[in-house]
């Protein structure tokens, strides 16, 4: 069964801190992973991530995907209480009848204090 | 500007009633899906449609029904047999097929209670 496992599920950090949010995935024919962030209704477009090794980049946040160990982490550097979200990572493969769908994790919920 | 409309933001439905949320794209896009979002849950699929006319269940498809008619609606009807409706509902839209390079696009979704 095609998975996506996020951790850790919720993390309270202070501001200036850094965080790391990670995703880990066993999908068949594997395409695309996507990060998403949701602070309170739809969730906006972070990054997407085909090949290993190469890291996006923007502002504060950065990503990076692992296709050997298959996972992959979204960095934040000094974090804000602006960054407070649920950040969702969603993987889609190359065949079938789902081509194209989005299999999301549960998700990680960032609370930064001020 | 381009983009998903969903509506209502809020809905309250009593036991027993069947209720239709829409769901309107402007963007061309040829898929469209729905999810569902629970506290804990993370997004799961209902059902989506890769083209006019045609859609397909997702994970969560019992209780629900859908039509996709005109390429710009994807309405999705939670019937009485969805036992546990109150959720988050969100709707997406990408490319289509092998075109989704920057994933979906999502609406601002409605928030359904059974009262």
């Amino acid at each position: 069964e095609d998975k996506v496992v996020q951790s850790p599920l919720s993390l309270v950090v202070h501001e200036g801190d850094t965080v790391t949010l990670n995703c880990s995935y066993e999908v068949t024919n594997f395409r695309s992973l996507l990060w998403y962030k949701q602070e309170k209704k739809a969730p906006t477009f972070l990054f997407m991530l085909t090949s290993s090794g190469i890291e996006k980049k923007s502002g504060r946040l950065s990503s990076i995907l692992d296709k050997k160990e298959l996972f992959s982490i979204l960095n934040i550097t000094a974090t804000q209480t602006g960054d407070s979200a649920i950040y969702l990572c969603a993987v889609t493969m190359n065949y079938g009848g789902s081509q194209g769908n989005l299999i999301f994790g549960k998700g990680t919920k960032l609370s930064v204090k001020p | 500007d381009g983009g998903i409309t969903q509506s209502p933001k809020y809905l309250f439905r009593k036991e027993g009633q069947n209720v239709t949320l829409s769901c309107e794209q402007n963007l061309n896009h040829d898929a469209m899906y729905w999810y569902r979002q629970d506290p804990g849950q993370g997004l799961r699929l209902i059902y989506y449609s890769q083209i006019v006319n045609d859609f397909q269940k997702g994970d969560i498809a019992e209780g629900y029904s859908v039509s996709r008619e005109k390429k710009e609606s994807f309405p999705l009807t939670v019937t009485s047999a969805q036992k546990n409706p109150t959720a988050f509902y969100l709707c997406a839209s990408s490319k289509g097929p092998g075109q989704q390079d920057y994933g979906y696009t999502f609406g601002s979704g409605t928030r359904l209670t059974v009262v």
